[in-house]
């Protein structure tokens, strides 16, 4: 149990293109999912925490414009990345808490975004 | 403030021990975890210790918290060229629900 699917895996778009990227909560309900962003060989770094049915919560630094986050039901979230640029390509991975505290969170598989 | 440390790369024999290490310094984190990233792929959460705890042992692994020093380490047990991949420690305040912050990540290689 306790699934997250993020799709797509990878994705190449051309610049000043959107690009949307889902992570779905497969078999739990999830009032909060997070969205990291990870450089080569580099850590996880918190984008934003989206909560369902309201605004989602931006880390100091991250361009809440540009990368738009909708969490319209409890099984879904969304990233938009807008207007992409080649330096917005990156890993970016969503998790979700199962409601199973302390076990930690679920994480989506990852979207590598390149953009050309 | 949140800084999670940890040394960027391990290489081991297969069969031998690994053992990762993480500082932390935030003194109010409640929870600890370890989690496994394989090439391309998103996280998978290995073990989780709580702050008052000294040790846990789950299978090959062992996980041992020194909260005094805000040390953390995780020990791999006969370790397999199919544990090759980034670890990363976290800590959260309050547990689940609460956003973790994560170490730098130690990329350990099992050789044969």
């Amino acid at each position: 149990g306790a699934v997250v699917s993020q799709h797509p895996s990878w994705v190449i778009c051309k610049s000043g293109t959107s690009v949307k990227i889902e992570c779905r909560s497969l078999d739990f309900q999830a009032t909060t999912m997070f969205w990291y962003r990870q450089f080569p060989k580099q850590s996880l770094m918190l984008m934003a925490t989206s909560n369902e049915g309201s605004k989602a919560t931006y880390e100091q630094g991250v361009e809440k414009d540009k990368f738009l986050i909708n969490h319209a039901s409890l099984t879904l979230s969304t990233l938009t990345v807008t207007s992409a640029h080649p330096e917005d390509s990156s890993f970016y991975i969503c998790s979700a808490d199962p409601g199973r505290s302390p076990y930690g969170y679920t994480f989506g598989s990852g979207t590598r975004l390149t953009v050309v | 403030g949140e800084d999670v440390e940890q040394s960027l790369f391990l290489s081991v024999r297969e069969g031998d021990s690994s053992v990762i290490n993480c500082t932390y310094t935030d003194s109010s984190s409640t929870y600890l975890y370890w989690y496994k990233q394989e090439p391309g792929a998103g996280l998978q959460l290995l073990t989780y210790i709580f702050s008052n705890m000294d040790m846990k042992q789950d299978q090959r692994l062992t996980v041992l918290l020194n909260k005094k020093d805000k040390h953390l380490s995780l020990r791999i047990a006969d370790t397999q060229t199919g544990d090759s991949a980034i670890y990363f420690c976290a800590e959260s305040i309050g547990g689940g629900g609460n956003k973790l912050t994560f170490g730098t990540g130690t990329q350990l290689k099992v050789e044969l």
